[in-house]
């Protein structure tokens, strides 16, 4: 099975960064997922890696470390909009085909 | 990426009713997925469907209450029978297209 763990509501200031973390235990990893959810609608893909490091895009970074099972998500000069729940997710390919499971989510608000 | 549609958007129901919810992709894909996402909660995998094969069912849930049907590789179906109150969700359709994995809008379901 997988657990995955990231902190259920953070508050950040407009213009600042925010980091969310994300733990996760697996035995058949097989990449992270990032995506963002506004209320009422479905996710919105942000970020994936695969490979240990920092993936970079726009405001939006993603980090991944394989064997300390952790990943964050930065968002930099934040934006009222960015207010949203932000799901890590992993997939895993132990049981024979392509699982995708996901975390309960961080809830982000952004405050001016 | 890929375009995904669902229908009906939302629908509210009586008890002991089925409702089938349709999944259309833009592109032809191997694998299709059917979350559920209650209220407040994140995505919880229903099942996995590929296409000329049995649909992979999660643990917690049975292919009598939730019967999936994958006729070709850019649709599928997912029916909730014998709805109950506690069938009340968000039923998100997704599909996995170059490492990425995309959602459809979701379809409000409303048991009375």
């Amino acid at each position: 099975g997988q657990n995955i763990d990231q902190p259920t509501e953070m508050t950040a200031t407009e213009g600042a960064i925010v980091q969310i973390n994300c733990t996760y235990q697996t035995s058949g990893f097989n990449g992270l997922f990032w995506y963002q959810q506004h209320a009422g609608e479905a996710p919105t893909f942000l970020s994936y890696n695969v490979l240990d490091g920092l993936e970079e895009k726009g405001r939006f970074s993603s980090f991944l470390s394989r064997s300390k099972g952790y990943s964050y998500l930065l968002l930099k000069e934040l934006q009222m909009k960015d207010s949203a729940s932000y799901l890590c997710a992993v997939r895993d390919g132990s049981g024979g085909y392509q699982k995708v499971t996901f975390g309960t989510g961080t809830k982000l608000q952004v405050i001016p | 990426s890929a375009v995904i549609s669902q229908k009906p958007s939302r629908d509210i129901c009586q008890r002991g009713t089925s409702l089938t919810i349709q999944c259309q992709v833009d592109s032809q894909v191997t694998m299709m997925f059917w979350y559920r996402q209650q209220p407040g909660q994140s995505l919880t995998l229903i099942a996995t469907a590929n296409q000329g094969s049995e649909a992979t069912y999660e643990s917690g849930f049975v292919i009598d209450k939730f019967p999936i049907s994958r006729p070709n590789l850019t649709f599928s179906t997912l029916t909730v029978s014998n709805m109950s109150p506690e069938d009340s969700s968000i039923y998100l359709c997704s599909v996995e297209h170059s490492y990425e994995q995309y959602f459809g809008p979701g379809t409000r379901l409303t048991v009375t």
